[in-house]
């Protein structure tokens, strides 16, 4: 079974600063796709950014990028100019290419605070 | 285009009793998905719907059951309540079509669960 750790239970950054958020995942599979997704508490999981496991550009998304570093299985997702709105609970999920229903297997997740 | 719908928003029931919850599909999205996020925590798989079958389900026992009906719209049952399933239960639902397996999923806002 697949398993994705946040080891950041919380983060703060100054308004306009940079952060990194980290992620690892433990899989066997070659071929997976890995996502960023952030709740803030109107409780809505919105997708920021994903990455195929394929691919060895790493994804990005106006402000926000990742570091995916496959051999080490590390998924760390960058965000720059930080803005008040990007305050909120962040997670990291893993998803296999083969499996049938595609499901997500979600981290603990990082709660982000954003500094004025 | 209206996305994820989730009804209720906030549910109270006590021990022992049965609860439903109900989800709509985006507009052109065939597949539903189930997650239970308890506090503090991300969220976990329940099961998944698609042509009003079960598809997959994670590690939930049979208390838990769900249905798909020809409008892609689903339900999540629970029965015999218990103090631990209060949580959030939020619904994903994605599209086959195409690359399927590339398709995100798109999320409501949840239904919070709580149990006296």
């Amino acid at each position: 079974a697949q398993t994705v750790t946040q080891s950041q239970p919380e983060m703060s950054v100054q308004e306009a600063e940079t952060v990194t958020l980290s992620c690892t995942y433990d899989t066997s599979e070659s071929d997976y796709y890995l996502f960023w997704y952030k709740q803030p508490p109107s409780r809505q999981m919105i997708l920021v950014i994903r990455q195929e496991a394929y691919k060895q550009q790493n994804a990005t998304e106006n402000r926000f990028s990742v570091n995916f570093q496959k051999a080490a299985k590390s998924f760390s997702l960058k965000i720059s100019d930080s803005q008040l709105g990007d305050a909120a609970m962040y997670f990291c999920a893993y998803r296999s290419a083969g499996s049938i229903a595609r499901q997500l297997t979600f981290g603990s997740g990082t709660q982000l605070t954003v500094l004025p | 285009d209206a996305g994820v719908t989730q009804s209720p928003t906030h549910l109270i029931k006590t021990r022992g009793q049965q609860v439903t919850l109900r989800c709509s599909p985006k507009s052109g999205h065939d597949t539903v998905s189930w997650y239970q996020q308890a506090l503090g925590q991300g969220p976990q798989f329940i099961f998944q719907y698609y042509e009003e079958e079960e598809r997959q389900r994670g590690n939930f026992p049979d208390r838990f059951s769900g249905h798909q009906f020809p409008n892609y719209s689903s339900e999540l049952n629970v029965n015999a309540l218990l103090l631990g399933d209060s949580a959030l239960y939020l619904c994903a639902s994605s599209s086959s079509a195409g690359t399927g397996n590339n398709q995100p999923q798109h999320f409501g806002d949840g239904t919070r669960l709580s149990i006296l």
